[in-house]
């Protein structure tokens, strides 16, 4: 099973700032990386597919990088809506898909 | 409208099983793979095996084998997912997701997911 880190657990970013999250795999999944967006009570919003690929509506200062078992979801600008826990889920090996622990963006 | 709804809340004692529905609609049912997400209060999303609602093929993730059934009724499109011998640790909201991703009018299969249900929280407690 590939396990996904997440880091930092907690980011705390002022609106309008940078903000950049990380997701490590265990083995490499070959750009094969997805992130969501979860906000409290709702379910998980797709962001990026294929590692850089913005879902349908993804506001365009949402971007992915990354490859192998390095990963970076980055927002330019934070916009109050953008405050919600992230995850990283790889698609590459399975069974299982995984999905990391999650980074809490908050205020 | 294309959407996935599930049943709604339920709760049960240990060792008792529950059995989730997600009805899909708006698009061709058995075109798509429906997979299962559960998250326990506060935790990480953890995905536990998806069914081929043309087929019936079903795949699980290691943990839940032997606790987990995944089927579905193709005259109503709908999927339903099944775990016994429940346990405390199971308390969760149970997501069904669709590996059907849409970008610029074009639908095709994926491993990642863009439709999902809202969700059914299941509360395993004596």
């Amino acid at each position: 099973e590939i396990v996904m880190t997440q880091s930092p657990a907690t980011l705390s970013v002022s609106p309008g700032e940078r903000a950049t999250l990380s997701c490590r795999a265990s083995q490499t999944v070959g750009s094969n990386l997805a992130w969501y967006q979860q906000k409290p009570g709702q379910t998980p919003r797709l962001l990026i597919f294929g590692a850089s690929t913005r879902a349908t509506g993804v506001p365009a200062r949402f971007s992915g990088s990354g490859s192998g078992t390095e990963y970076t979801l980055t927002i330019s600008s934070l916009q109050s809506e953008d405050f919600a826990i992230y995850y990283c889920q790889q698609y590459n090996n399975w069974p299982p898909w995984t999905f990391g622990q999650g980074t809490k963006v908050e205020i | 409208q294309v959407q996935l709804v599930q049943s709604g809340a339920e709760m049960k004692k240990p060792g008792a099983s529950v059995k989730v529905s997600c009805k899909a609609s708006g698009y061709t049912f058995t075109d798509y793979y429906i997979h299962w997400v559960r998250q326990a209060p506060g935790q990480a999303l953890e995905w536990m095996g998806w069914i081929n609602p043309n087929s019936g093929t079903t795949n699980f993730a290691q943990k839940f084998q032997g606790r987990v059934t995944m089927t579905r009724d193709t005259s109503i499109s709908t999927a339903y997912m099944e775990l016994t011998n429940l346990r405390s640790d199971d308390t969760a909201v149970y997501f069904c997701a669709s590996g059907r991703v849409c970008t610029g009018g074009n639908c095709y299969s994926a491993r990642y997911f863009e439709l999902w249900g809202r969700g059914s929280l299941i509360t395993v407690s004596s």
